[in-house]
């Protein structure tokens, strides 16, 4: 199963960039890796996607390793609307499922 | 892109009754759909798998017969939560897409149910 792995939670201050590292070691050959970001009371919204090497949007950078098992979301320049819940999600392997892992629970502070 | 649209956002019922929550895929058709809950404070639970035509694929330990699962048509997706108890208060997301090359999952905006 393509298990998601993160840190609980971290806190950051306004204006730094924040990087969000997730761990997904049973990845399979043609799974992509989604960030999602999530508000209290709200569905989780889609960031950026990603299969390999490095993808850029408007809103944040996501960095992928050669092997895949693992995924860093790079948020730029964070502000107090950034703290939220971020999970990364994956295809858990041919089986058309997505099971969610904890989330990061990131904190901006002014 | 694509919008997965929710329906109700919110709730209140009492025990005992049923209640019906929607989910539209509005710019996209969407053989599969995911239903969640999620507790406070706690991450989004996978509930089961709505399949257009078909009958829905429910994980371990959701009762099927609880949580009423159809998915008639290509864009709407329903999941009833029946004779409902307090501890069925949650918040209830769906979502659609995934599962194809770059096409990442979308969610609704997420119902929550409140059993008096």
């Amino acid at each position: 199963l393509a298990k998601t792995t993160q840190p609980i939670s971290m806190d950051s201050y306004e204006g730094q960039e924040v990087n969000i590292t997730c761990s997904h070691n049973n990845i399979a050959t043609n799974d992509y890796i989604t960030w999602y970001q999530q508000f209290p009371s709200q569905g989780p919204r889609f960031i950026i996607q990603g299969y390999k090497t490095k993808v850029t949007n408007e809103v944040a950078s996501l960095f992928i390793p050669a092997d895949r098992k693992s995924s860093t979301l790079s948020l730029p320049r964070v502000s107090l609307s950034d703290t939220a819940v971020y999970y990364c999600l994956v295809e858990t392997s041919g089986t058309y499922k997505y099971i969610f892992g904890t989330g990061t629970r990131l904190k901006v502070l002014a | 892109g694509a919008v997965v649209s929710q329906h109700p956002s919110w709730v209140i019922c009492k025990s005992g009754t049923s209640v019906k929550i929607e989910c539209r895929s509005l710019d996209f058709q969407a053989t599969t759909m995911f239903w969640y809950r999620q507790f406070p404070k706690q991450s989004l639970m996978l509930m089961a798998t709505s399949n257009e035509g078909s009958k829905a694929t429910y994980e371990q330990g959701v009762e099927k017969d609880k949580f009423l699962i159809n998915h008639a048509s290509l864009t709407l997706s329903t999941l009833t939560v029946t004779s409902a108890h307090p501890e069925d208060s949650s918040f209830y997301i769906c979502s659609a897409g995934g599962h194809g090359d770059d096409s990442p999952l979308h969610f609704g905006n997420g119902t929550r149910l409140t059993v008096t």
